[in-house]
């Protein structure tokens, strides 16, 4: 078990659904990432927030909408993936984005767009 | 940010020492080095992080000599579940988060 939770773990959805990805730590730390892993390759990073405001964004499609309600929730909104979106979706967290500030990674959303 | 070079991957037996070195030859003053290990289908973990000189908890040690451009990770007495992804990533403090992952080394422990 992880202390960061990521609801669905499994996720499928078609070209034109509307869906989100949820992600969820009590540790009380203030760094929350997404990340995007394909099969054999290292994880890629999408967005940083830091203190629930966007601090990094990867030139990531505008189809990936991210959402930090409050300190403890992390979202990724979906809409009109592409085939190739297909992919491990990974939230993490950190006390700050300072680099010996470790990241706790959750187990993922493993999503396939059809 | 300092890339980081890694073996793609490396076979060990159980019982065996592995060192993992990690190259990171243009690694910036303000910049700690950390491992992590990913099992499939899970997120990745941390293991350990070090700046300089040797760290050493109850998973690993890490070696990093003055120069500060390598990096060894070292797992003592490996068994077969610690057949895993195991990357090395340097970032740079000013880039506020952006920790990059390199392309990692799979280690295959057989028995």
């Amino acid at each position: 078990d992880t202390e960061v939770t990521q609801t669905p773990k499994h996720l499928v959805m078609g070209m034109t659904n509307k869906k989100s990805l949820k992600c969820e730590q009590h540790m009380g730390h203030r760094a929350m990432y997404w990340y995007k892993q394909k099969a054999k390759k290292p994880p890629e990073l999408m967005f940083v927030y830091s203190y629930e405001k966007l601090s990094i964004n990867e030139s990531v499609p505008s189809r990936f909408s991210p959402e930090c309600p409050n300190s403890s929730l992390l979202n990724l909104h979906l809409h009109a993936l592409q085939p190739e979106d297909s992919a491990l979706y990974l939230c993490a967290s950190s006390p700050s984005t300072g680099l010996n500030s470790p990241l706790h990674f959750g187990n993922g959303t493993r999503l396939t767009v059809t | 940010l300092a890339k980081t070079t890694q073996p793609i991957s490396m076979d060990s037996y159980e019982g065996q020492e592995v060192n993992i070195t990690c190259s990171h030859n243009n690694i910036a003053t303000n910049d700690y080095i950390t491992w992590y290990q990913q099992f499939p289908s899970q997120g990745p973990r941390f293991i350990i992080q070090g700046y300089k000189t040797k760290v050493t908890n109850e998973v690993a040690s890490l070696f990093i000599p003055a120069d500060r451009k390598s990096s060894t990770l070292s797992l003592p007495r490996v068994s077969l579940s610690d057949t895993a992804v195991y990357y090395c990533l340097v970032g740079v403090y000013n880039q506020g988060g952006k920790l990059i992952f390199g392309q990692g080394t799979e280690l295959s422990v057989k028995p």
